[in-house]
């Protein structure tokens, strides 16, 4: 079992759009439609923002959005604000042990 | 709102067994995975397992053998015993809601995290 890949690291300008990969296998990303996507400001707990691939919580903006292809799930973050500043990692479901799987985590930076 | 508070100590000797409970205030137990997830200082999140309102639990493999999760839905808390620590266990330790039904991995709810230092 192996985390989901993202990138290190993303940036964009305010109002600009930015797309954070997640990469994991047919086991887990491309096997269900159970990835999430959270931000973690510092020294908060994360915050779901995305579930079951492209559904948004209740109060999360519409400039977040997401969807999979294959096996790699992504995140957009339309019209960039200084506030989107933050961390961001993925999950997935993983039923080949029924277990739940984290990316890494992408820093995000508005320029 | 369902609200989650973890409690637990901050500093655990190495090769001990940390304990961690995490506390439900309102709403019910029932048809939710119940998870405890880490942050090592400076780095990413690690699921560390689940349990579901009936008592079924699931680990993460790297951690089976060390984890317990257990729950007592009359007390509406569920609990984390992990075993001979070391220094690389020391992490923000999250409890967290999924469900309901099916562990999505979509947590929905956090706990304000309890801080985790192993060491003599």
């Amino acid at each position: 079992q192996s985390a989901l890949t993202q990138p290190p690291s993303a940036s964009g300008s305010p109002g600009q759009s930015v797309t954070i990969s997640c990469t994991g296998t047919s086991s887990d990303v491309g096997g269900y439609d159970y990835v999430s996507w959270y931000q973690q400001h510092p020294g908060k707990a994360p915050q779901l923002i995305i579930y079951e691939v492209s559904k948004r919580p209740s109060g999360v903006p519409d400039r977040f959005s997401g969807s999979k292809s294959g096996n790699t799930a992504s995140l957009t973050v339309s019209g960039l604000q200084a506030e989107d500043e933050a961390d961001y990692y993925c999950s997935s479901y993983a039923g080949s042990d029924n277990s739940i799987l984290f990316g890494g985590g992408t820093k995000l930076t508005v320029l | 709102q369902v609200q989650l508070q973890g409690s637990g100590p901050g500093l655990v000797k190495p090769s001990e067994t940390l304990s961690l409970t995490c506390t439900v205030s309102s709403g019910s137990m029932t048809g939710y995975y119940w998870s405890w997830i880490r942050q090592p200082p400076g780095k990413g999140l690690e699921w560390i397992g689940y349990i579901y309102y009936s008592g079924d639990t699931s680990y993460n493999p790297s951690l089976k053998s060390r984890v317990t999760i257990s729950i007592d839905t009359s007390k509406k808390q569920f609990s984390l015993k992990l075993s001979s620590l070391t220094a690389a266990d020391t992490a923000l330790y999250y409890c967290a809601q999924d469900g309901p039904w099916v562990p999505r991995g979509a947590f929905d709810i956090w706990g304000q995290g309890t801080v985790v230092t192993v060491s003599s």
